[in-house]
């Protein structure tokens, strides 16, 4: 069974288009996260999710909007997409402090 | 703010070689350290932690110990292998707070047959 799931694995569209990604995981996480992972490697926080509730939102574009239905699942929805939002999002989840993350296999999103 | 500086890349080594990838960070109070591991293509995988001063996380053959002192998390391992190739990311994790993992910029090891 995957632990933290997110689909689609590859996502290609053209600007201005509005698109979703789903994650779920099964571990029974409070926690759930968004990353934004560039074309140099480098991970940034977007949101995080505690049992629905958004505890960080970092400076995002508000053309982002996550949405947390229960605390298994966090899906994020981008609209009027652009070049610059093409990369690969990873959802992950946690427990609290001391442990790490679990990841998803990540997202690539390409927008032409 | 919390920080993490890793070690510039790429690096590339023969097999059987020695790796040190260095970690330093800035955080206030014990922060818990994390390397994470990229293999091409993949998600990140936690490759080993430590969660308080002195302790020694390992695990493949990795190593790397928590040093408050030099606010230090090296990455270790005796011998790489080719399967070793990856991105690696030292990240920290603080207490209190949002809690949100901060990662380094990551350091691309190439081992070489």
């Amino acid at each position: 069974d995957t632990a933290v799931s997110q689909t689609p694995k590859y996502l290609v569209t053209q600007m201005g288009n509005d698109k979703s990604i789903k994650c779920e995981q099964n571990l029974g996480h409070d926690t759930m996260y968004w990353y934004k992972q560039d074309s140099k490697k480098f991970l940034k926080i977007m949101f995080s999710y505690n049992n629905k509730e958004l505890i960080i939102n970092e400076t995002v574009p508000n053309r982002f909007s996550p949405k947390s239905p229960d605390k298994a699942h966090l899906n994020l929805h981008i609209n009027s997409l652009e070049l610059g939002d093409s990369a690969v999002y990873f959802c992950a989840s946690s427990q609290p402090q001391g442990y790490g993350y679990t990841f998803g296999s990540g997202t690539r999103l390409t927008v032409v | 703010g919390n920080s993490v500086t890793q070690m510039e890349g790429p690096v590339t080594l023969s097999e059987e070689a020695f790796l040190t990838i260095n970690c330093t960070y800035t955080a206030t109070g014990y922060p818990s350290l994390f390397w994470y591991v990229q293999y091409p293509g993949e998600g990140l995988q936690l490759l080993l932690k430590a969660t308080k001063a002195d302790d020694k996380g390992s695990n493949k053959g990795f190593e790397a110990t928590y040093r408050k002192e030099t606010t230090s998390f090296h990455l270790e391992k005796g011998s790489v292998q080719v399967s070793d190739s990856a991105v690696y990311f030292c990240a920290l994790r603080s207490q209190g707070g949002s809690e949100k993992l901060v990662f380094g910029k990551g350091t691309k090891l190439t081992v070489n047959p």
